[in-house]
């Protein structure tokens, strides 16, 4: 139980343009999701937190006209990289948590994107 | 920001050895959690201690929890081939918003 899938795995994009990413959690409801970036060889940073209903709350430094995030149900949030740079070529990772304090995490498997 | 810091930040071991990793954190915590991530991949979830427990154990994994000292221990034992990947404590100061550590990369040889 508790699977989250994240697709695409990996992306390839030119520069100008916009990608979508989407989290699903399969076989539970989340009404919170987290977004993450890593990049190589580093931990994970939070990018935001997705909220079903509501608007996501970003991360000190995250523009939020830049990563669009949209949770329109409880199984599905979606980050968007708009305007793709080269810099913004990344390891997205996405996660969802079953209801309650003290429940871990249950993480997507990543997306690579790159922007060429 | 980061906070947690684990230490050591990359372990080579034997086959059947144990592996000790260590993280070290600054705020107040509801919880700790370990996860593993295999290269490339999401990461999976291993294990998570709440601030009022001192150890915990699964399978072969033990964690212990220090919370005057700020600091959380996951030990492999017998460790596999399979073991190897990027280790990560996470702490979580509430709505389950954690925060990573630095990670500890553990290389098994056969």
């Amino acid at each position: 139980g508790a699977v989250v899938s994240q697709h695409p795995s990996w992306v390839i994009c030119k520069s100008g343009t916009s990608v979508k990413i989407e989290c699903r959690s399969l076989d539970f409801q989340a009404t919170t999701m987290f977004w993450y970036r890593q990049f190589p060889k580093q931990s994970l940073m939070l990018m935001a937190t997705s909220n079903e209903g509501s608007k996501a709350t970003y991360e000190q430094g995250v523009e939020k006209d830049k990563f669009l995030i949209n949770h329109a149900s409880l199984t599905l949030s979606t980050l968007t990289v708009t305007s793709a740079h080269p810099e913004d070529s990344s390891f997205y990772i996405c996660s969802a948590s079953l209801a309650g304090v003290n429940s871990p995490l249950h993480f997507g498997n990543g997306t690579r994107l790159t922007v060429t | 920001s980061q906070q947690g810091e684990e230490d050591p930040q990359a372990l080579s071991i034997q086959e059947g050895e144990n592996a000790t990793m260590n993280c070290s954190y600054k705020t107040s915590i509801n919880n700790l959690q370990w996860y593993r991530q295999n290269s490339g991949r999401g990461l999976v979830h291993l294990i998570l201690i709440r601030s009022n427990e001192r150890e915990k154990h699964s399978g072969r994994l033990r964690v212990t929890l220090d919370t005057s000292k700020k600091s959380s221990s996951l030990l492999i034992t017998a460790s596999r081939a399979a073991d190897t990947a990027s280790y990560f404590c996470a702490t979580d100061r509430g709505y389950q918003k954690v925060t990573f550590g630095t990670g500890t990369k553990l290389q098994v040889i056969p």
